[in-house]
């Protein structure tokens, strides 16, 4: 069984539309990512969230939005899709600091076309 | 900018060789790095972690790391054409967020 799910897997859509990205875990972390990866590069933090009600932007946050529903699930949202945020999207999860270690755990990601 | 660099080849190498990725940082605080597979299409998977100088092995793989020259390895012995994927260096930031910043990969194939 899949600990971190993504949804949809693949998915297309218009520019202008609005999607949201799902994600969710059964690992129990607190600390969730979501990171976009383009063809020939290594990935981008969007956002990241160290529980509920803490959510912070990562390096490349514009023109996105996130939701933290609960600890098991983050969501990311595309207000108004566009063409260049076609890319593969991933979910990661990562336990507390003092657990373990800086481990992320990936989802296995969406692939967004916008068109 | 915290930066993190691999060449991104294509690495090609014969069944049965040794493979060597290579990877330096900028950020000089860093105190975590990983080395994740990705295959085409895929999620990255974990495949070493290493946290302190020196050389750190798991089977046919072995991670080397150099704080002080600031760069992180990775060698994969009896390389076999199923490594064949993109690997990928991360490194934890320092500061409290510790967030990972990742290279572009190196691609590698191993030829039967």
């Amino acid at each position: 069984d899949a600990d971190v799910t993504q949804t949809p897997r693949n998915r297309i859509t218009k520019t202008g539309k609005r999607i949201m990205l799902e994600c969710s875990q059964t690992k129990g972390h607190d600390r969730m990512y979501w990171y976009r990866q383009d063809p020939g590069l290594g990935l981008q933090l969007i956002y990241y969230s160290f529980d509920v009600k803490d959510i912070n932007k990562g390096e490349i946050s514009d023109g996105y939005s996130v939701s933290r529903q609960a600890q098991a699930k983050f969501s990311l949202s595309l207000e108004s899709a566009i063409p260049n945020q076609t890319a593969l999207y991933f979910c990661a999860t990562r336990g507390r600091a003092g657990e373990g270690n800086n481990e992320q755990f990936f989802g296995p990601g969406t692939r967004l076309t916008v068109l | 900018q915290k930066e993190v660099e691999q060449n991104s080849g294509p690495l090609s190498v014969p069944e049965g060789a040794i493979a060597s990725l290579n990877c330096t940082y900028s950020d000089r605080g860093s105190q975590s790095f990983f080395w994740y597979r990705q295959y085409s299409g895929k999620s990255p998977e974990l495949i070493m972690s290493i946290y302190s100088n020196g050389d750190k092995e798991d089977g046919r793989f072995t991670a080397q790391l150099n704080k002080a020259s600031q760069y992180v390895s990775l060698l994969i012995r009896d390389s076999q054409p199923s490594d064949s994927a993109t690997y990928l260096c991360a490194v934890t930031e320092s500061g409290s967020a510790r967030q990972l910043t990742f290279g572009s990969g190196t691609q590698l194939t191993v030829l039967p």
